[in-house]
């Protein structure tokens, strides 16, 4: 019940194409759903993040789509450049668990130019 | 600001030998993070404290223990390696204000052998 199950584990994609990870959590407490951006050899860094009560959030190129009912939420990278290659993880917390994240799985994502 | 900065970056160890991996962070934060990184599994919890003096048991804490001694270092110490420790091993801070925006050390690869 505290797991977060990412898709797909690697993806390729062309310069200017459009990049989707999906997402799937399956506890309703979970209330903070963010998403990180790590390269080679560095930490993960914070790229965008929301809150189940709103339906999408877009910075940049950026968007997280959240579907509450379905418990799913999906990142879509939007002309997608080769400097977008790194691993990407979903992740998922609840307030009162002293905002500890649970992760998904990471995907690999390739931008071929 | 140096953010959260982790020492040793790299180091290899024999089957049950000891070792303290420190992370220092300069961020005031409350909240600092003990997690683990291996291929395909995404990042595991190991310990997390939510201040100073406090610990407690993530999703993946056998083998390992920790202290919060001073509120801006969190030591994650392996009394006794095993091979099945081999992971990249990074160390998280955050503080809640708003939403729990994790800043990461750049983590530390260790080999058991």
């Amino acid at each position: 019940q505290q797991q977060v199950k990412q898709s797909p584990q690697s993806l390729i994609v062309q310069k200017g194409g459009i990049s989707i990870i999906n997402c799937a959590y399956e506890n309703t407490a979970f209330d903070y759903f963010p998403w990180y951006q790590q390269f080679p050899g560095k930490g993960p860094a914070l790229l965008i993040a929301i809150r189940p009560d709103v339906s999408e959030k877009k910075e940049g190129r950026f968007t997280i789509s959240f579907n509450k009912s379905a418990k799913q939420f999906s990142l879509h990278i939007m002309d997608s450049q080769p400097g977008d290659s790194a691993t990407y993880f979903c992740a998922a917390s609840m307030v009162p668990q002293g905002g500890k994240l649970i992760f998904g799985q990471g995907t690999e994502l390739s931008v071929k130019p | 600001n140096a953010g959260v900065t982790q020492t040793p970056k790299f180091r290899v160890l024999k089957t049950g030998q000891s070792m303290t991996l420190l992370c220092a962070q300069d961020m005031n934060h409350e909240y600092m993070y003990w997690y683990r990184q291996d291929p395909g599994m995404g990042l595991r919890l190991i310990h997390y404290s939510v201040g100073e003096g406090t610990t407690a048991k993530g999703e993946v804490p056998d083998g390992y223990n920790v202290s919060r001694l001073k509120k801006q270092n969190f030591l994650l110490g392996l009394e006794s390696a095993a091979p099945s420790q081999t992971s990249v091993y990074f160390c998280a801070s955050s503080d809640y204000r708003g939403d729990y925006g994790y800043t990461f050390g750049s983590g530390t690869r260790l080999t058991v052998v």
